[in-house]
């Protein structure tokens, strides 16, 4: 079955730690996307790729990084630099200007 | 510049019609429609291209003015499964990647 894997699903960090996020998909999609979910803030876009070894900043990139190795997989970092990283972290992929599919999501909480 | 929904929450009975509005203030190429149920990912409704058509999947329909910038959801004889968080993300430029979703809409359907 075609889908996007998100792991893990929890995630708990202790502050001043990078913490990276998994997501893999095997829809052939070109573009993917990471967004975070804050409550009452819908879904804010961190970065997204348009195709392998190419990535733009989002609207809230700062504290954050990606890499695009491989068209399947698209990891983000949270790096410690990132003064409020708990949230619920979602990735998506589509073609281009297509609808987006999207994982199940990591809840990531730093303490 | 996220677009703004309205309204924020509605409660409806079984069998009830809701709109649920997306506004922007810049131009639209295109507007997408997402439904998420709590802890869930997004789900994909329908996308409206620019052009002002309307486009519907069963009970669910919406419009898009791209005049007034402006998308709207259309539930018609709700369901128990229609209640979640209803998201519009729009779409500025024919070649943009880039989807900015608005705060979403809260939908209770109570039997």
């Amino acid at each position: 079955d075609g889908g996007i894997t998100q792991s893990p699903k929890y995630l708990f960090r202790k502050e001043g730690q990078n913490v990276t996020l998994s997501c893999e998909q095997n829809l052939n999609h070109d573009a993917m996307y990471w967004y975070r979910q804050d409550p009452g803030q819908g879904l804010r876009l961190i970065y997204y790729s348009q195709i392998v070894n190419d990535f733009q900043k989002g609207d809230i990139a700062e504290g954050y990084s990606v890499s695009r190795e491989k068209k399947e997989s698209f990891p983000l970092t949270v790096t410690s630099a990132q003064k409020n990283p708990t949230a619920f972290y979602l990735c998506a992929s589509s073609i281009p200007a297509g609808e987006q599919y999207f994982g199940p999501g990591t809840r990531l909480t730093v303490t | 510049q996220q677009p703004v929904q309205s309204p924020q929450a509605v409660i409806l009975r079984e069998g009830e019609d809701a709109v649920i509005n997306c506004s922007s203030s810049k131009a639209l190429y295109s507007v997408h429609w997402y439904r998420q149920k709590h802890g869930e990912a997004p789900v994909f409704l329908m996308i409206l291209l620019k052009g002002g058509e309307q486009k519907g999947h069963e009970k669910i329909s919406a419009s898009f003015n791209e005049k007034k910038q402006q998308s709207s959801l259309y539930l018609t004889a709700s369901q128990l499964s229609y209640s979640g968080t209803y998201f519009c993300g729009t779409v500025s430029g024919a070649g943009s990647y880039q989807l900015t979703f608005g705060k979403g809409t809260k939908l209770s359907v109570i039997p």
